[in-house]
């Protein structure tokens, strides 16, 4: 099956940090460039970071930039997301979704793993 | 940042109707804006890419159309499943960004 399984959401404190993971299957992932998309609770989808193949461009949204670090290893088929220096505005349910090529666009999504930060 | 505004916020119609959603971009995206659906408790999924190409599987019923600075996303006959959250993205530019999104719920 063709399917996108993100994990590491949790609960974490003001300044903490947090590794999310998401595991590919079903696909050649080594050929897809894949993002991190988060929702806050009741609001609406944002962008928060992208790698191309071969890791060779990497993109961050201002909110995040110098704080989150992504980074895939193809030999996994996985694709990691580093938080540090959370803040309560972080607090979303964190998707991984594919692009095909660099087309920028989400053609498969994960379920999400929530991630709550919280004193 | 290319601001996209999605209109109306909320969409209220019958089965069986037609839904018309409108994304507008601050800036030229050409043809590179993107439509999702969202169901309560689900993860988005990709309907329309490059303004008016359907993604795999999604029923022809969806159709989108426009391009520069104005876009829709045409549903022609509203199913029970397709009361749910759309959400417009362009690939234009970095940063991406959404729309704010459209909510069709039932009259």
């Amino acid at each position: 099956e063709v399917q996108l399984v993100e994990s590491g959401g949790g609960l974490v404190k003001p300044g903490g940090s947090l590794r999310l993971s998401c595991a590919a299957s079903g696909f050649t992932f080594s050929t897809y460039s894949i993002n991190w998309v988060r929702q806050a609770p009741g609001k609406g989808l944002e962008w928060v970071s992208s790698i191309s193949t071969s890791s060779t461009y990497i993109y961050y949204a201002d909110s995040v930039r110098g704080r989150f670090t992504i980074s895939r290893d193809d030999a996994k088929n996985s694709l990691y997301l580093q938080m540090n220096s959370l803040r309560a505005e972080d607090t979303a349910i964190y998707y991984c979704a594919r692009t095909p090529g660099t087309y920028w666009f989400f053609d498969l999504w994960g379920r999400g793993t929530l991630v709550t930060v919280s004193s | 940042e290319i601001v996209l505004t999605q209109s109306p916020a909320t969409l209220s119609l019958s089965p069986g109707e037609r839904a018309t959603l409108s994304c507008r971009a601050s800036q030229s995206l050409d043809s590179y804006l993107s439509w999702y659906q969202q169901r309560p408790g689900q993860a988005p999924r990709l309907l329309i890419y490059d303004a008016s190409n359907r993604a795999t599987g999604i029923p022809a019923r969806f159709s989108g159309g426009g391009s520069g600075t104005d876009f829709t996303l045409t549903i022609s006959s509203l199913e029970p499943e397709d009361f749910a959250i759309y959400y417009c993205q362009h690939r234009r530019s970095w940063p991406l960004t959404f729309g704010q999104g459209t909510k069709v719920e039932i009259k």
